[in-house]
């Protein structure tokens, strides 16, 4: 089952920066935290995932706070491709099954 | 990351017959590939956890008969959708595990008519 809460919806201003909030309060100490994109009728595409650092990468950057109960995703100047559900997931690391939860609908206005 | 593939990408077919999806690992040989299905404006439900060579293992609900997944190499999982009905229009995605990481297919649109 999924352990994340997610909002089901935001809306960003193109070229802005978007701030996806989860929250993961049940987390277990050797699980990641993992982000996925949909775009409408595709695949879930992988964005970034951590464990307890700050990570940052081509796409986006993810912070963790302290306690890990919590994290934001950051897409740091949203476009409108980036338009889709994003879901937050945690796993194991090198676990198997991925369980996903509601996930946000992000829309990006331009 | 690797590359995953899906065929067909959408099909129909008449409520009573059964439908094959296929599911390709083109670039990474998978030992462990997964079957979600989307009803529309949800999330994506994990329906099994397909392993090569051996049976594959379902989610709590899915019946594995209707459900018929074959493994048979390390680049190919196929989900039939036996005697469809109506109720089982939705979309079909695969995934592979890579690593840390799962690398989702497009998906297949199923709709039964």
């Amino acid at each position: 089952d999924a352990k994340t809460t997610q909002p089901p919806s935001m809306d960003c201003a193109e070229g802005r920066a978007a701030n996806l909030p989860c929250n993961h309060s049940t987390i277990s100490g050797n699980e990641y935290v993992y982000w996925y994109r949909q775009i409408h009728s595709q695949g879930p595409q992988y964005i970034i995932h951590g464990l307890k650092n700050n990570e940052t990468n081509e796409m986006a950057s993810l912070i963790i706070t302290e306690d890990r109960k919590s994290s934001t995703l950051i897409l740091p100047h949203a476009t409108l491709r980036d338009t889709a559900v994003y879901y937050c997931i945690v796993r194991v690391d090198n676990g198997n099954q991925f369980y996903f939860g509601t996930g946000t609908s992000l829309t990006v206005i331009p | 990351g690797a590359v995953v593939s899906q065929h067909p990408s959408w099909v129909i077919c008449k409520s009573g017959t059964s439908v094959k999806i296929e599911c390709r690992s083109l670039d990474f040989q998978a030992t462990t590939m997964f079957w979600y299905r989307q009803f529309p404006k949800q999330s994506l439900m994990l329906m099994a956890t397909s392993n090569e060579g051996s049976k594959a293992t379902y989610e709590q609900g899915v019946e594995k008969d209707k459900f018929l997944i074959n493994h048979a190499s390390l680049t190919l999982s196929t989900l039939t959708v036996t005697s469809a009905h109506p109720e089982d229009s939705s979309f079909y995605i695969c995934s592979v595990r890579g690593g840390n990481e799962q690398y989702f297919g497009p998906g297949t649109r199923l709709t039964v008519t």
